[in-house]
């Protein structure tokens, strides 16, 4: 089936370490995105790539790193630069073209900093 | 700058009640669209509904019913005879109508529970 698969599920993460998060979708979709879930804050994009090799920043880029070298992932590093990065990272991909809206996800990764 | 809101954080109502999710959103764009997505327990966001800002004619899906008013700036959800597998987080969201990436900009989301 298509769709987006995100890994891993749960990560924790000792401070001043990066971590990598795994985004991969099998959709052909040009679009992907990173957003930040936080209780109460709902969803805040960190970066997304319309084509390969190019990412923009999003609101909340600091602290974060991206690349794009393939159409179907998109991995997310938190360095250790970002301040408060326990969270929950959700993936999304879309089709490129004028806006049709929807946006698939994938089931998140939750990371926790001890 | 464009902002979503949503008032309610947590509703919590009997199986078979009718619940109304409200959204209010800020925009400058003349042209924009407006989205319903749910959460359940998995994680993953589903999308449900998009509107653009030119169409404001009231939608409905089987118990789910969207009232958008410009007048307003709002953009409501109803689930008619609510059912336990509602249950999730519903976040309204926004955006620019442009060519290529969708860049939504999420409300807080409301936690909505429905009680057997």
């Amino acid at each position: 089936d298509g769709g987006i698969t995100q890994s891993p599920k749960y990560l924790f993460r000792k401070e001043g370490q990066n971590v990598t998060l795994s985004c991969e979708q099998n959709l052909n979709h040009d679009a992907m995105y990173w957003y930040r879930q936080d209780p109460g804050q709902g969803l805040r994009l960190i970066y997304y790539s319309q084509i390969v090799n190019d990412f923009q920043k999003g609101d909340i880029a600091e602290g974060y790193s991206v690349s794009r070298e393939k159409k179907e992932s998109f991995p997310l590093t938190v360095t250790s630069a970002q301040k408060n990065p326990t969270a929950f990272y959700l993936c999304a991909s879309s089709r490129w073209g004028l806006n049709t809206g929807e946006l698939f996800f994938g089931e998140g990764s939750r990371l926790t900093v001890l | 700058a464009q902002k979503v809101t949503q008032a309610q954080t947590e509703i919590s109502v009997v199986e078979k009640e009718d619940v109304t999710l409200d959204c209010v959103y800020e925009t400058r764009d003349t042209t924009y669209y407006l989205f319903w997505y749910k959460q359940p327990p998995s994680g993953e966001l589903v999308f449900l509904i998009r509107r653009n800002s030119f169409d404001e004619q009231n939608e409905i899906s089987g118990r789910y019913s969207w009232n958008f008013q410009k007048s307003t700036s709002s953009f409501n959800f109803t689930i008619t005879a609510s059912q336990v597998v509602d249950s999730a987080v519903y976040f309204c969201a926004l955006s620019e109508a442009i060519q290529g990436a969708q860049k939504l900009v999420f409300g807080q989301g409301t936690r909505l529970t429905i009680n057997p």
